[in-house]
């Protein structure tokens, strides 16, 4: 059973618009949560990271949030750009290990 | 190099075949992750290697995989009488281990395997 779910699976939005991608996971005692991402036919690449103290944290357009009670996270994209269309691809860390989610596949159109 | 060398990037192989995909971490890291990704799909966790630790190989499909890592460094991903369904891009990630955890993952640019 994995233990990082992403949702959606899949989303499409139009450019310049806003957007929020989920994560929760279920792995204890909980390290650091990072948001990783990936371009098609490229390897992910970090975005952010958390630890267990820090609720919210942005890079650029990108703002993730975390809530280490409900286990729970979030990455809010701002003024979408075409160049945002990617999988998003949460990442935690816990006991020395990390499990990824399977992603989040968004898509900006024009 | 400075990042994570994967090698080849693409495979075509025929089916019944067996293939070797070959991952360089980043010095001196000593998790070393595989994954892979099917087309439009997530990612989905193969093998996860530690320094000397046994490795995690909780996430390999069937016993047609297998993997390897020498001397901490070089890790070979062998898929053994390949079908088509193993057709996917393979990711190889490592981190360093700091303070007990694992740092940020570095990934490498993957290996296309199309299986014909």
């Amino acid at each position: 059973k994995n233990q990082v779910e992403q949702s959606p699976q899949s989303l499409i939005i139009l450019e310049g618009k806003n957007c929020t991608l989920q994560c929760n996971y279920t792995v204890s005692p909980f390290s650091n949560l990072r948001w990783y991402k990936q371009d098609t036919g490229r390897g992910p690449v970090s975005l952010t990271i958390m630890t267990f103290s820090e609720n919210t944290k942005s890079n650029g357009r990108y703002t993730a949030t975390l809530d280490a009670d409900t286990k729970q996270s979030s990455l809010h994209i701002t003024a979408s750009q075409l160049s945002d269309s990617a999988s998003y691809i949460c990442v935690v860390s816990y006991l020395g290990d990390m499990r990824f989610g399977a992603g989040t596949r968004l898509t900006v159109k024009p | 190099g400075a990042g994570v060398s994967q090698s080849p990037s693409n495979k075509v192989t025929e089916k019944g075949k067996d293939v070797e995909l070959r991952c360089d971490p980043i010095s001196g890291h000593t998790a070393l992750y595989w994954y892979r990704q099917s087309l439009g799909q997530g990612l989905e966790f193969l093998i996860y290697f530690q320094g000397n630790s046994a490795p995690d190989k909780s996430g390999l499909p069937s016993d047609r995989f297998s993997a390897e890592r020498t001397g901490g460094s070089v890790s070979t991903l062998t898929i053994q009488r390949t079908q088509q369904e193993d057709s996917a891009v393979y990711l190889c990630a490592s981190s360093l281990r700091q303070g007990g955890f694992d740092t940020e993952a570095f990934f490498g640019q993957g290996t296309r395997l199309t299986v014909v």
